[in-house]
């Protein structure tokens, strides 16, 4: 398995753009999802396939990959963005995927 | 509407087994892979396994964590998925989400809708 890596935290002020990224070596060759939680609550998934957004996700959720990084970018933050985001990916080692990690999170503070 | 409901949680001694269920509504419980996820108290999320559908066998994997201790089962007549917890640590304490799987646990993995958790301590 693999691992990976989030910044704890980052701060924006309302109405700027929030970019949260994810770094590990297999993600070249696998997709990255990423889940917002707020406090108490169950993740909700924002982001799959790298760059897809689930239905009822606001259009301001945006993914992007490049290399060994992926990036969550939030445009126009609002208040109610404030949340822990997580990134996520699995691996295989042959045919079917096997393992599945998270990163750290990430705190997205909104000033 | 999706729904999962995880019950079964509670408090438990180091060493002893319990069993969460997970009893699913709104899709078509056998045509999806299921996973549980827990989360330590102000930890980040951990993968703890899943058990794809019938279509793909019904076949199951684990973290290394839990490999071993832990057992995911399912009965698709009920529509409940089970996490059956042997050799409780006292590093299992979490909240247990069960969710199910995009990508049918097979060819990519993603968790797409989750229950609200079930709290799990392991204590003396």
């Amino acid at each position: 398995s693999y691992e990976l890596t989030q910044p704890p935290s980052v701060s924006v002020s309302p109405g700027q753009t929030a970019r949260i990224t994810c770094s590990g070596d297999a993600l070249p060759k696998q997709y990255a999802y990423w889940y917002q939680q707020k406090p108490g609550q169950a993740p909700v998934l924002v982001i799959y396939k790298d760059s897809e957004r689930p239905s009822g996700i606001p259009e301001r959720f945006s993914g992007s990959s490049s290399g060994t990084t992926v990036t969550l970018t939030i445009s126009g933050v609002q208040a109610e963005d404030e949340a822990d985001y997580y990134c996520q990916s699995a691996d295989s080692s042959g045919t079917y995927m096997e393992h599945v990690v998270f990163g750290g999170g990430t705190k997205l503070t909104v000033l | 509407e999706v729904q999962l409901v995880e019950s079964g949680g509670g408090l438990v001694q180091p060493g002893r087994s319990l069993r969460l269920s997970c009893t699913a509504s709104g899709f078509t419980f056998g045509d999806y892979a299921m996973s549980w996820v827990r989360q330590a108290p102000g930890k980040g999320l951990e993968w703890v396994g899943f058990i794809r559908s019938k279509a793909y066998g019904g076949t199951t994997e684990y973290a290394a964590s839990v490999k071993g201790r832990f057992t995911i089962s399912r009965d698709d007549s009920k529509s409940i998925a089970y996490l059956q917890m042997n050799s409780l640590k006292t590093e299992d304490t979490a909240v247990y989400y069960c969710t199910t799987c995009g990508g049918d646990c097979y060819s990519f993995v993603y968790f797409q809708h989750w229950g609200q958790g079930t709290l799990v301590t392991v204590s003396s």
